[in-house]
């Protein structure tokens, strides 16, 4: 499987624990963006990557969200001292260099987290 | 402020009419307009785009139309089939994509 690919699916927590997910891109692309969706809304842009560097970061992404691309290949969402109001689907797509601005982003399935 | 407005959270089509999907946006500075498909369970994909210099895309049953005058856009999907029944996100690409908060089609045979 070539897709973009993200761990774990699932993940249950208590309020105040801290939780990681990983995204593997698709390899040749250079982008790596990170979405958060909720019931009812649309997937709503958290941060993006060019190879390692971080190029942008929401308003939406606090102090407790941190995005890492160590070697701008996979990268990790860790967010600390979780929140009921995190619970979500975070998505992460990657795209070749050329798409990013026409925007066809290729999306994994999603990890869903729920705080307890 | 939401910048990219889709008012109708749900659309119900009878198998083979056409449904037509539509998405009201308020910046003007964009560089594409997309449509993603997402059925549950699985993440978003893309479906269709349109440049902001161009009126219509059309690929095979989709077909994308900007109105910039009226900042609107929309997307016909004719014939529809019930394998369409998901939920349809349009989205503005500068550098990153602004999705709107989707509509739920339904087609029913």
């Amino acid at each position: 499987d070539t897709g973009v690919s993200q761990n774990p699916r699932h993940k249950i927590t208590k309020r105040g624990q801290n939780v990681t997910f990983r995204c593997d891109p698709i390899s040749e692309h250079n982008r790596l963006y990170w979405y958060r969706q909720t019931l009812g809304q649309g997937p709503e842009f958290l941060t993006y990557f060019q190879n390692e560097a971080q190029l942008e970061k929401s308003r939406l992404l606090s102090d407790r969200f941190s995005a890492e691309r160590p070697k701008g290949s996979f990268s990790t969402l860790e967010i600390q001292r979780t929140e009921q109001g995190d619970s979500a689907m975070y998505l992460c797509a990657s795209s070749p260099v050329s798409s990013g601005r026409t925007g066809e982003l290729f999306f994994g399935e999603g990890s869903r987290l729920t705080v307890l | 402020d939401q910048q990219v407005k889709q008012n109708s959270p749900s659309l119900s089509v009878q198998e083979g009419r056409i449904s037509i999907l539509n998405c009201d946006y308020t910046n003007s500075m964009f560089d594409y307009f997309l449509w993603y498909k997402k059925y549950p369970a699985e993440g978003p994909t893309f479906l269709i785009s349109i440049s902001s210099i161009k009126d219509k895309n059309e690929d095979g049953r989709f077909t994308v139309f900007l109105n910039k005058s009226a900042k609107h856009l929309s997307l016909h999907i004719v014939p529809s089939q019930p394998g369409d029944s998901a939920v349809y996100f349009c989205a503005e690409s500068t550098d990153k994509l602004i999705f709107g908060t989707g509509t739920r089609l339904q087609v029913f045979p």
